[in-house]
């Protein structure tokens, strides 16, 4: 999983600020998921994109929260005005294919709302 | 609604000893399962895998067992070392889709 590359690995910001979580999927791998980690929990789905496409974003909160995952460079999930239940581990992965395929996951960006 | 469910928050296991982590779902359309080791502080590694169609794949110290009637997997690490402590989450895939839906992870610990 260490070709999943999620920075920055740690992020704090200030309530009201914005975070923007970057994820440069495995070479080759054309899906990325985002996933979050509240404490104590598991994993959660947020979003499902393919290059220039979000395919399922049923797990993004309605509010604040957007993700784009562009023909060049790294996908990217935006919050915006940061409150403190947004600290938590975000973590993205990549697979080649659909359904029926492992996904490697990045080692995550922890965010910090103070 | 927890559909997929691990009961067992940790477990200890002496080392050179079987560990058994348990996993249940309530969803019968799901037809891939996984589990991922988690170190803290790094994202969730792959171990291993498998497909409705089938009850049990092995992988080196690593086997998982699947009961469909029960809806219930099982992870077996054998034999278990001080290396495999971690929290292991297991993961079901729904038909046809993508999305994992996680446990919330069992903590092992492998006592040396």
């Amino acid at each position: 999983n260490a070709g999943v590359m999620q920075n920055p690995r740690h992020l704090v910001r200030r309530r009201g600020q914005e975070a923007r979580l970057r994820c440069s999927p495995m070479k080759g791998h054309s899906h990325v998921y985002w996933y979050r980690q509240l404490p104590e929990e598991g994993l959660k789905f947020m979003v499902y994109l393919q290059k220039e496409n979000i395919i399922d974003e049923s797990g993004m909160p309605k509010e604040r929260f957007s993700a784009e995952f562009p023909k060049e460079g790294p996908s990217i999930l935006r919050i915006q005005q940061v409150v403190r239940g947004d600290s938590a581990a975000y973590f993205c992965a990549s697979s080649p294919n659909r359904a029926g395929t492992e996904a490697f996951f990045g080692q995550g960006t922890r965010l910090t709302v103070v | 609604d927890q559909q997929v469910k691990q009961n067992s928050p940790s477990l200890s296991v002496q080392e050179g000893r079987i560990s058994i982590l348990n996993c249940d779902y309530t969803n019968s359309m799901f037809d891939y399962f996984l589990w991922y080791k988690k170190y803290p502080a790094e994202g969730p590694t792959f171990l291993i895998s498998i497909s409705s169609i089938k009850d049990k794949n092995e992988d080196g110290r690593f086997t998982v067992f699947l009961n469909k009637s029960a809806k219930h997997l099982s992870l077996h690490i054998v034999p278990s070392q001080p290396g495999d402590s971690a929290v292991y989450f297991c993961a079901a895939v729904l038909s046809g889709t993508y999305k994992y839906i996680f446990g919330t992870g069992t903590r092992l610990k492998v006592l040396a």
